[in-house]
């Protein structure tokens, strides 16, 4: 079972450049979030759907867009990178926030 | 209490130690209540999800209360192995949003 899957692995930009993370999951989970983790700050929420063509805004969306178009994707644009996003993203996926989440295996992105 | 808050930060025991680590969230809106533990260069992976005020739960030597009245939960380690060395997180989930707030996670290191 593939579970969440978020490509790429690792990621560095140069400062002003716009990116893509994807993420996809196969288990038919109505919720999908992105979150992003810095040293000391845990998982910070940036942008969650509860499903197909629903999206709303986390604790830190600043700088970041997403969309869901379908159940199974839920892509995360950077729209022009700065030092400041440098971080380890991860996306999850759930039935519902009253369910466990499934995290994705990250994405390390470095903006120079 | 506004916000997801973990204590200890981080935690250092000996093999065969028992430990516990305490979550505090808002007692208003509760819905859920997410623990998860998280290893070095891996995703994080759930423990625990509760949602009833005096619910237990427990997982082979983990195990987990909940004081939803109170806005608090407890996590126990019986007879800590090096295995269990990780970052245990706490997540909360109220009814008046759709978003699962993690807090900042307490770090659990078990020498041998």
């Amino acid at each position: 079972n593939a579970g969440v899957t978020q490509t790429p692995k690792f990621q560095v930009l140069k400062t002003g450049q716009s990116m893509t993370l994807q993420c996809a999951q196969d288990m038919n989970h109505e919720y999908m979030s992105w979150y992003r983790q810095d040293p000391g700050m845990g998982l910070r929420l940036i942008h969650y759907s509860v499903g197909a063509g629903i999206t709303d805004q986390g604790e830190v969306p600043n700088g970041y867009n997403v969309s869901r178009s379908t159940t199974e994707d839920f892509p995360l644009r950077l729209l022009s990178a700065a030092p400041s996003q440098t971080s380890v993203y991860f996306c999850a996926s759930s039935y519902s926030n009253a369910r466990e989440a499934f995290f994705g295996q990250g994405t390390r992105l470095t903006v120079v | 209490i506004l916000n997801v808050e973990q204590s200890p930060q981080s935690l250092h025991v000996q093999e065969g130690d028992s430990t516990n680590f305490t979550c505090s969230f808002p007692s208003s809106n509760f819905y859920a209540l997410h623990w998860y533990r998280w290893e070095t260069a891996k995703s994080p992976e759930a423990l625990f999800v509760m949602t009833l005020n005096g619910d237990e739960k427990k997982k082979g030597r983990i195990s987990a209360t909940l004081n939803t009245k109170e806005g608090y939960s407890y996590l126990y380690i019986k007879g800590s192995q090096p295995e269990d060395s990780a970052t245990y997180l706490c997540a909360d989930y109220r009814d008046n949003t759709d978003k699962l707030i993690f807090g900042t996670g307490t770090r659990l290191q078990v020498f041998p």
